[in-house]
């Protein structure tokens, strides 16, 4: 399974566009990536997935170079509810088995 | 919109002692998920289920642990015998099974405190 890098935290300001990067240099042929929230006490809650180029959804984009060797999530005009941890996760699902790494601690400032 | 429903949201328990964890996945997924998150760390995967089996599993899913889907809509994780270091918020999620869709659904967790 491909091992991904992130930022421990990172600060913004409400209203700022916040790009976040993932670096899953072993990445496979075959593998997604997949971007997922997470606020304090509750559950991962998925935000976007793609396998290159770009992809964007009501909340925000994905960001894949060429060689897929990272990944940037972008967040348009963050706001305080947005503080939370964003996990950048590598596999395939055919393998039903998805790891999580160490995640960016997000925190939006007023 | 349907969601992973989780009990209990919180027990504790005495070191040594059996814990059930119980989930009910969304009605039409096919594939389960058991993660922990012990306080203040990263989200830790233990254990996958599909089609009434173990699917796969992490090194932390040893002997302690297990998992049964007793009646087609519960999904639970018994823990025989518990540790002080099994103390985490517990996690189940499901997934629908299309192809390359990998959205899992998260429920908002038990918190398991062994005393």
């Amino acid at each position: 399974l491909a091992k991904t890098t992130q930022p421990i935290s990172m600060d913004s300001y409400e209203g700022q566009e916040v790009n976040i990067t993932c670096s899953h240099n072993n990445i496979a042929t075959n593998d997604y990536i997949t971007w997922y929230q997470q606020f304090p006490s509750q559950g991962p809650r998925f935000i976007i997935q793609g396998y290159k180029t770009k992809v964007t959804n009501e909340v925000a984009s994905l960001f894949i170079p060429a060689d897929r060797k990272s990944s940037t999530l972008s967040l348009p005009r963050v706001s305080l509810s947005d503080t939370a941890v964003y996990y950048c996760l590598v596999g395939v699902y055919n393998f039903n088995k998805f790891y999580f790494g160490s995640g960016t601690k997000l925190n939006v400032k007023p | 919109e349907p969601e992973v429903t989780q009990t209990p949201s919180h027990q504790v328990t005495q070191m040594g002692q059996e814990v059930i964890l119980r989930c009910v996945p969304i009605s039409n997924h096919l594939y389960f998920y058991w993660y922990r998150q012990i306080l203040g760390q990263k989200v830790e995967f233990l254990v996958s289920f599909y089609n009434n089996e173990i699917s796969e599993k992490s090194e932390i899913f040893d002997d302690q642990f297990s998992v049964e889907r007793p009646d087609g809509s519960n999904f639970t994780l018994k823990i025989r015998s518990t540790k002080l270091e099994d103390s985490a918020m517990y996690f189940c999620a499901s997934r629908a099974g299309q192809a390359n869709t990998g959205e899992l659904f998260f429920g908002e967790g038990s918190r398991l405190t062994v005393l």
